[in-house]
């Protein structure tokens, strides 16, 4: 289930199950946004990104659906595996920002055996 | 093809010390971004710097920090007189040139700062 910790709200999942991280953003002006992985002291790595025009992309294993009208974000992941664990955040961007991102404050996924 | 170099991974400096963390973007890539980040927390943009030139400083604090992307070289973030709520990881993004079709930001492992 879905807990809020001390800091980073935190989502345990069962290996095998689907994960659901979502993402509330601010800025209705933003037109671009990303989801990135943080392992444990590590940087941020590119995960999926999706444009304003679209509301659902899909990748690997990975799916992010744009909800502009409650400006939410959210990224699945199919068949949760224990190199999923990590910290997810969105981040997003601007027209005219010239690749400014501004990120969410993160989920952690914890992958249970 | 390397990806955004940052050095050193791990610093520590006493209060009142100068701390300059660099970062060598990827190849073919001219935009340099600095981002803190707090424990438990996302990354906060500082400074976003094509060579020689600052194009967004935004959410540098006012004082103390400076940034630079000389034209040879790599880009360094300067921090004059560390206190304790400097301690944090510095990341530096890169990117493509703007109209390159690719605006995604490639992250460096990250430079932490420990003032004691």
């Amino acid at each position: 289930g879905e807990s809020v910790g001390l800091h980073l709200p935190t989502l345990s999942v069962q290996e095998g199950d689907n994960s659901i991280i979502n993402c509330a953003y601010s800025n209705s002006a933003s037109d671009y946004f990303i989801w990135y992985k943080q392992e444990s002291g590590k940087g941020p790595q590119f995960i999926i990104d999706i444009r304003s025009n679209m509301d659902k992309r899909q990748g690997q294993r990975v799916t992010v659906l744009l909800n502009k009208t409650v400006k939410h974000l959210s990224l699945q992941i199919a068949a949760t595996q224990p190199g999923d664990s990590a910290v997810y955040f969105c981040a997003e961007m601007g027209a005219g920002t010239a690749s400014k991102l501004t990120f969410g404050t993160g989920t952690r996924l914890q992958v249970t055996l | 093809n390397a990806g955004v170099m940052q050095n050193p991974r791990h610093l520590v400096r006493r209060r009142g010390q100068e701390a300059r963390l660099r970062c060598s973007p990827m190849k073919g890539h001219s935009h340099v971004y600095w981002y803190r980040q707090l424990p438990e927390e996302g990354l906060k943009f500082m400074v976003y710097l094509q060579k020689e030139n600052i194009i967004d400083e935004s959410g540098m604090p006012k004082e103390r920090f400076s940034a630079e992307f000389p034209k040879e070289g790599p880009s360094i973030l300067r921090i004059q007189q560390v206190v304790r709520g400097d301690s944090a990881a510095y990341f530096c993004a890169s990117s493509p040139p703007v109209g390159s079709g690719a605006n995604v930001l490639t992250f460096g492992a990250g430079s932490r700062l420990t003032v004691l």
